[in-house]
């Protein structure tokens, strides 16, 4: 089966720039999703195919994937951003969803 | 506005069986998979189950195959999962969600229905 493996944590300091992975094999050929997850509330898609943003979420967030890793980046930290991200993909071959085992990003 | 509203979580015996439902509005439901996604407490999201627009598709996650039954009623905009032989491991926040396109992502989420499987 498919593995997407993620840090469990990464910490930034306020107005730096913090960039989470998302490893899977050859997952630059897949589409990859992210989602953001405040506590006690539902997760928010915050970029999918890659790197194209929803309506409503900042240009400060942003993404990228190519060989063996899919990367979200966040510009210009800011405490809001303190949050679990997961990194998403539909693999094809079993037709199913695969989440990432998701990154808790505090902000120092 | 897109909305998706989940019921039928509780508290049940290990070998119980609940149904969980899901009513959508605000996007013509029958041109959308769906998914069940869980968030076991204190663990990751984890992906339950698949359903095509049409039905004809439909996949779940190792664990609950054979278990779990996934179905949806698209003359009354309605998404279910039937849980059969619970396990302790199933207790979690369910939620329904919607695919936003071919690539699977996941653009609206409900505010999820909590299982829990406990003696």
């Amino acid at each position: 089966s498919y593995v997407l493996t993620q840090p469990p944590s990464v910490s930034v300091a306020p107005g730096k720039t913090a960039r989470i992975t998302c490893g899977g094999n050859n997952i630059g050929s897949q589409s990859v999703h992210w989602y953001q997850q405040k506590p006690g509330q539902a997760p928010v898609l915050v970029i999918y195919y890659d790197d194209d943003r929803p309506s409503g979420i900042p240009e400060r967030f942003s993404g990228s994937n190519s060989g063996n890793t899919a990367t979200l980046t966040i510009s210009r930290v800011e405490g809001g951003d303190e949050a679990d991200y997961y990194c998403q993909i539909w693999y094809s071959t079993t037709d199913h969803v695969i989440f990432g085992g998701g990154t808790k990003l505090t902000v120092l | 506005e897109v909305q998706l509203v989940e019921s039928g979580g509780a508290v049940v015996q290990p070998g119980g069986s609940l149904r969980l439902s899901c009513v959508a509005s605000g996007f013509t439901f029958e041109h959308y998979n769906m998914y069940w996604v869980r968030h076991p407490p204190g663990k990751s999201l984890e992906w339950v189950s698949l359903i095509s627009g049409d039905s004809i598709r439909r996949t779940y996650k190792d664990s609950v195959k054979g278990r779990f039954t996934i179905s949806r009623d698209n003359s009354k905009n309605s998404l279910h999962l039937q849980m059969d032989s619970l396990k302790t491991e199933d207790s979690a926040l369910y939620y329904c969600v919607k695919s936003g396109g071919a690539t699977g992502h996941i653009d609206y989420w409900g505010q999820g229905t909590l299982v829990t499987v406990s003696s």
